[in-house]
């Protein structure tokens, strides 16, 4: 069965600190991977999102993910963390012919300390 | 454009009731998905709409149900309502539910059961 692991619950960095969120993914067949970020009362917007092509993908406020199929791995970093980035983030997955649905890891916490 | 709505935000009801949550989708968009999301089960997909058909749905009890309108709004009703059906109800549209478009997400509904 097709799953997604996020090591960590719970992350905190320092202002300015590089972020490193991680998720691994189990499957038998190619995955699209996406991270998305919710904040408190309220729904989940995507960061970025990995389909096919460059493995190394760029997403908003300065986040990137990159595929490692050996690995399977799919984690995200930001270089320098900022205090808006407190929030929770969702790594997921899905496959082909998996219309409409998003298999979610449990999410991680990030806390940005001043 | 505007984003994806959810009504109501908030709802109380009691063990044994049902109740209706409403979902309109962004512009153009005609695949709409549901999700529950809880502290202890996380982010689960409860089932997929497009073009008034139900496509594809997770494991959940027969209480849980929707629909979809030829406008592609899309609603989830919840009978015989149990505590543990406490949660937020995430709804999200994309163009066609494929696995390579992007679910955007409305703000949720909370709903807590007495």
């Amino acid at each position: 069965a097709q799953s997604v692991t996020q090591l960590g619950s719970h992350v905190s960095v320092s202002e300015g600190a590089l972020v490193l969120l991680r998720c691994n993914y189990s499957s038998s067949v190619p995955p699209y991977l996406f991270w998305y970020v919710q904040y408190p009362n309220q729904g989940l917007q995507l960061l970025l999102k990995y389909t096919t092509g460059a493995t190394l993908v760029k997403g908003i406020n300065g986040f990137e993910a990159e595929f490692k199929k050996s690995e399977t791995s799919f984690h995200l970093t930001k270089p320098s963390a900022h205090m808006s980035d407190a929030a929770e983030y969702f790594c997921a997955v899905t496959f082909s012919g998996n219309t409409g649905k998003l298999i979610f890891g449990q999410g991680t916490t990030l806390q940005v300390k001043p | 454009k505007a984003g994806v709505t959810q009504t109501p935000r908030y709802l109380i009801k009691t063990r044994g009731q049902q109740v209706t949550l409403s979902c309109s989708p962004i512009s153009g968009h005609r695949s709409v998905s549901w999700y529950q999301q809880t502290p202890g089960q996380g982010l689960q997909f409860l089932f997929e709409y497009f073009s008034e058909t139900q496509r594809n749905k997770g494991n959940f009890p027969g209480r849980f149900s929707g629909r979809q309108f030829s406008n592609s709004r899309s609603e989830m009703n919840v009978s015989t309502l149990e505590l543990g059906d406490s949660a937020l109800y995430l709804c999200a549209s994309s163009l066609d539910g494929l696995q390579t478009d992007t679910q955007y997400f409305g703000p949720g509904t909370r709903l807590t059961v007495l």
